[in-house]
């Protein structure tokens, strides 16, 4: 069966460091990866996708992850976050022609602090 | 272009009642897919429409279920409300053309969802 594992659901770090957020998967078929940001009150944002090609994405606000297929992950990373980084971080998988089913993480809170 | 639009924003009903969700995709998006997102069990997939059939569904009872009209806006129905539904339940819509590239080269986009409190 198909899981997603955000390996940590909290990350306090302070304003300006450099942050990762680990996200592992399980499939024994190709997958795409997404990462989503939740902040309160809101629904999900795309925050960038793989679906082939180039390992390394880069997404909006300064956002990249890396897939790397060997070690099933795909972990997001910011050089540098600022205080409205602060928000819940999901981590998606989906397979080929289930594009509007996606299998989410727990998520990752991320906090941000001055 | 306007977002994924969920009524109402929020909503209370009791134990045994049922409720109505409505969502309006992106104008243009075919797909509709809904969640459930609650502290426990994270987001789970509901159910997918495509050109108002459902293409995809996930484990839940069926108390749940959803619809979508010709012009791709979509209802997610709950009959007999327990109190393990309270939850936010997400609408998201996509391009999701049949087969090709384009169906799942498409992210979804979601909405800000509705809070069902049931007590």
């Amino acid at each position: 069966a198909q899981s997603v594992t955000q390996l940590d659901s909290q990350v306090p770090v302070f304003e300006e460091a450099p942050v990762e957020l680990r996200c592992n998967y399980s499939s024994s078929v190709s997958v795409y990866l997404f990462w989503y940001v939740q902040y309160p009150n809101q629904g999900l944002q795309l925050l960038l996708k793989y679906l082939s090609g180039s390992t390394l994405v880069k997404g909006i606000n300064g956002f990249e992850a890396e897939f790397n297929k060997s070690q099933t992950s795909f972990h997001l990373r910011k050089p540098s976050v600022h205080i409205s980084d602060t928000a819940e971080y999901f981590c998606a998988v989906s397979f080929y022609n289930q594009g509007g089913k996606l299998i989410f993480g727990q998520g990752t809170e991320l906090s941000v602090k001055p | 272009k306007a977002g994924v639009t969920q009524t109402p924003r929020y909503l209370i009903k009791t134990r045994g009642q049922q409720v109505t969700l409505s969502c309006s995709p992106i104008s243009g998006h075919r797909s509709v897919s809904w969640y459930q997102q609650t502290p426990g069990q994270g987001l789970q997939f509901l159910f997918e429409y495509f050109s108002e059939t459902q293409r995809n569904k996930g484990n839940f009872p069926g108390r749940f279920s959803g619809r979508q009209f010709s012009n791709s806006r979509s209802e997610m129905n709950v009959s007999t409300l327990e109190l393990g539904d309270s939850a936010l339940y997400l609408c998201a819509s996509s391009l999701a053309a049949t087969g090709g590239m384009s169906s799942y080269n498409s992210p979804l986009h979601f909405g800000n969802g509705t809070r069902l409190t049931v007590t």
